[in-house]
């Protein structure tokens, strides 16, 4: 059974710094792996989508890498600002015909950016 | 954003009384899910659907049923609700290719 962990739980830094969130999962079987912001008391947004043939994928200020094999994944923010924020989510798809894109999530890590 | 709504956003209900959430989406999308969220075990699979009327259960599927009549709709009922499926409720639907998945706004469900 794939499991999803995510560390730190929570991560508090000034407004500014560079930040990486980490996620590991125990079964290498991926399809594919997506991160995930959460703010408080609302629905999920999706950040990036890694392929499992992928390394990295990047979005303005975000870049996400993937080593599949090694069974992790960081979430690496350039330059926070108060507004990034929130709780993100690291989920996996396993592999395998029968998973119908279901996604394992990991329990979350909590940032908060200070002006 | 994806057109993903759900419906009530909000409910408060007593235990033993049944309870239906909705899922609506715009996007034709073919597979659609149930999950719950809960502080310390984070979001599960309730049920997934694979197109109209094809339904499988999650990883935390005792006490819950769905229905997938229509493409659009997706309905996750709980027959007699109890207090430990107080929770948020989200939806999420995923395209052909199974890539990315989107959430809908969720659902907040309190059973006194």
């Amino acid at each position: 059974k794939q499991e999803v962990t995510q560390i730190p739980a929570a991560l508090s830094v000034p407004e500014g710094e560079n930040l990486v969130l980490n996620c590991s999962f125990t079964d290498s079987a991926i399809y594919n792996l997506q991160w995930f912001r959460q703010d408080p008391g609302k629905g999920l947004t999706s950040l990036l989508l890694i392929q499992s043939s992928q390394r990295e994928q990047t979005s303005g200020r975000l870049n996400a890498s993937l080593d599949k094999s090694s069974g992790r994944s960081t979430l690496y923010i350039a330059a926070s600002q108060p507004g990034d924020s929130a709780t993100y989510l690291c989920a996996v798809r396993d592999a395998g015909g029968t998973s119908y894109g279901k996604l394992t999530f990991g329990q979350g890590t909590i940032l908060t950016v200070h002006p | 954003d994806a057109g993903i709504t759900q419906s009530p956003r909000h409910k408060v209900t007593e235990t033993g009384t049944p309870v239906t959430l909705r899922c609506h989406q715009t996007e034709n999308h073919r597979y659609m899910y149930w999950y719950r969220q809960d502080p310390g075990h984070g979001l599960r699979l309730i049920h997934y659907s694979y197109g109209v009327k094809d339904t499988d259960k999650g990883e935390v599927s005792d006490g819950y049923s769905v229905s997938r009549s229509k493409t659009e709709d997706f309905l996750l009922t709980l027959e007699s609700a109890t207090s430990s499926q107080t929770s948020v409720y989200f939806c999420a639907i995923s395209g052909r290719r199974l890539d990315e998945q989107y959430f809908g706004p969720g659902t907040r469900l309190t059973v006194t």
